[in-house]
């Protein structure tokens, strides 16, 4: 299996841009999380899928951030209007069991200017 | 919610010595604490984990402890090598929300 997949890899785009992040998780796993990672805050759990329903979406920071699992191959992140403060690398997990071991993507690195 | 803590946050040890990274958890309903290994522009890979029915853990050069009374765990990593050095984060589980440390970077000089 090729692992978690993101794109694109980077990110540069101006404020006020919508931004869309994608992943595709391993094949076969029923859940898929994504996080956020910065230097202040390190990885902080954005939100979370079990078969392709949202179970929790507490840690998404403002309505500015939505996602969604159309199906179980595929799940966006999107940022309208996007903003400097949302610089980060974003990544996608995936696993078979939410209790079971979680595979990271390579991230996306996003710029906002 | 849980919180994590990590130290040092970092480390520098010669080729061949060993390496210890501890972590302090707060939630005692958290069962589950893995140890990732970040490469420069990689995601987080999995390296170990331990349950908290289990007290200790070993795969090769690296062993993980687990104290769920004072709710410490530590990664230990032995005759360490050039291509240990990385960023290792400690995380904690309970239920699906893994929460993390804030990292250790570790360089291992030559």
């Amino acid at each position: 299996d090729a692992g978690v997949i993101q794109s694109p890899r980077h990110e540069v785009t101006e404020m006020g841009q919508e931004v869309t992040l994608r992943c595709k998780p391993i094949s076969g796993h029923n859940s898929l999380f994504w996080y956020r990672q910065t230097m202040m805050r390190g990885l902080e759990l954005l939100i979370y899928f079990n078969n392709n329903v949202p179970i929790d979406d507490s840690g998404m920071p403002e309505d500015r951030f939505s996602a969604k699992m159309p199906n179980a191959s595929f799940s966006t992140l999107k940022i309208q209007p996007s903003e400097p403060r949302d610089s980060a690398v974003y990544f996608c997990a995936s696993s078979s069991e939410p209790n079971t071991e979680a595979f990271f993507g390579q991230g996306t690195r996003l710029t906002v200017v | 919610g849980e919180n994590v803590e990590q130290h040092p946050s970092t480390l520098s040890v010669q080729e061949g010595d060993s390496a210890v990274i501890k972590c302090t958890y707060s939630d005692s309903a958290s069962n589950y604490f893995p140890w990732y290994k970040q490469e420069l522009g990689k995601g987080p890979q999995l390296i170990i984990d331990i349950r908290s029915n289990v007290g200790e853990k070993k795969d090769q050069r690296i062993a993980v402890t687990l104290n769920k009374t004072a709710k410490h765990f530590s990664l230990h990593i032995t005759e360490t090598q050039p291509e240990d050095s990385a960023v290792y984060f400690c995380a904690a589980r309970n239920d699906y929300k893994l929460s993390f440390g804030a990292g250790t970077t570790v360089t291992v000089r030559a």
